[in-house]
């Protein structure tokens, strides 16, 4: 089975700072990762993810995640956030030839604050 | 164009009645799912359709039942309701069964209060 952890539960950042996003997953095959945003009262949508090759990914809004094996992290960072950013963020894995399950971490709070 | 829409957005009702959400998407995609998010914001599977077939349930009450009537459609049905089915329920798609690389999309939630 797959499991996914996100230390920080909310990450408070001042607008146009750096901010990072943990994430640790465990699985006993290869996974696929996904960063998924929630804006509030809304759903899901897909921030970028990795499915293989380059492990730095770029995804959508200047985001960015870093896929590493060794520590099983898959980090997500950046480098100068907005307001607009403030939301709910989600790590989730799913198994290579698991079929469609995705398993999601618990969240992390981004709150974005002048 | 809305990709994936559910209807009701917010449903409160009373411990012991029995409720229905529906969920629609227009994108042509093979796979459907339900999600539950709690209070704490921990998001879980609880059934995935493909094609309107069941493919999987993750041990769920039998209080709950999915219907799919078209590939398109899922809709949950929750008998009895009880306190703690309390939370905001997802619905999403995805292009095709076993795509454990495909992206799903979600629905804006529906939010359930039993009271």
């Amino acid at each position: 089975a797959q499991s996914v952890t996100q230390l920080d539960s909310q990450v408070p950042v001042f607008e146009e700072a750096p901010v990072e996003l943990r994430c640790n997953y465990s699985s006993s095959v290869s996974v696929y990762l996904f960063w998924y945003v929630q804006y509030p009262n809304q759903g899901l949508q897909l921030l970028l993810k990795y499915l293989s090759g380059s492990t730095l990914v770029k995804g959508i809004n200047g985001f960015e995640a870093e896929f590493n094996k060794s520590q099983t992290s898959f980090h997500l960072r950046k480098p100068s956030v907005h307001i607009s950013d403030t939301a709910e963020y989600f790590c989730a894995v799913s198994r290579t030839g698991g079929g469609n399950k995705l398993t999601f971490g618990t969240g992390t709070q981004l709150k974005v604050e002048l | 164009d809305t990709a994936v829409s559910q209807t009701p957005k917010y449903l409160v009702t009373q411990m012991g009645n029995d409720k229905s959400i529906k969920c629609e998407q227009n994108l042509g995609h093979d796979t459907m799912y339900w999600y539950k998010q709690d209070s704490k914001k921990f998001l879980k599977i609880m059934f995935s359709y493909n094609n309107k077939e069941l493919i999987i349930n993750e041990t769920v009450p039998n209080r709950f039942s999915p219907k799919s009537p078209d590939k398109a459609h899922l809709n949950l049905h929750i008998n009895s309701l009880e306190l703690g089915d309390s939370a905001v329920y997802f619905c999403a798609s995805s292009h095709r069964q076993g795509g454990s690389t495909d992206t799903q999309y979600f629905g804006p939630g529906t939010r359930l209060t039993v009271l």
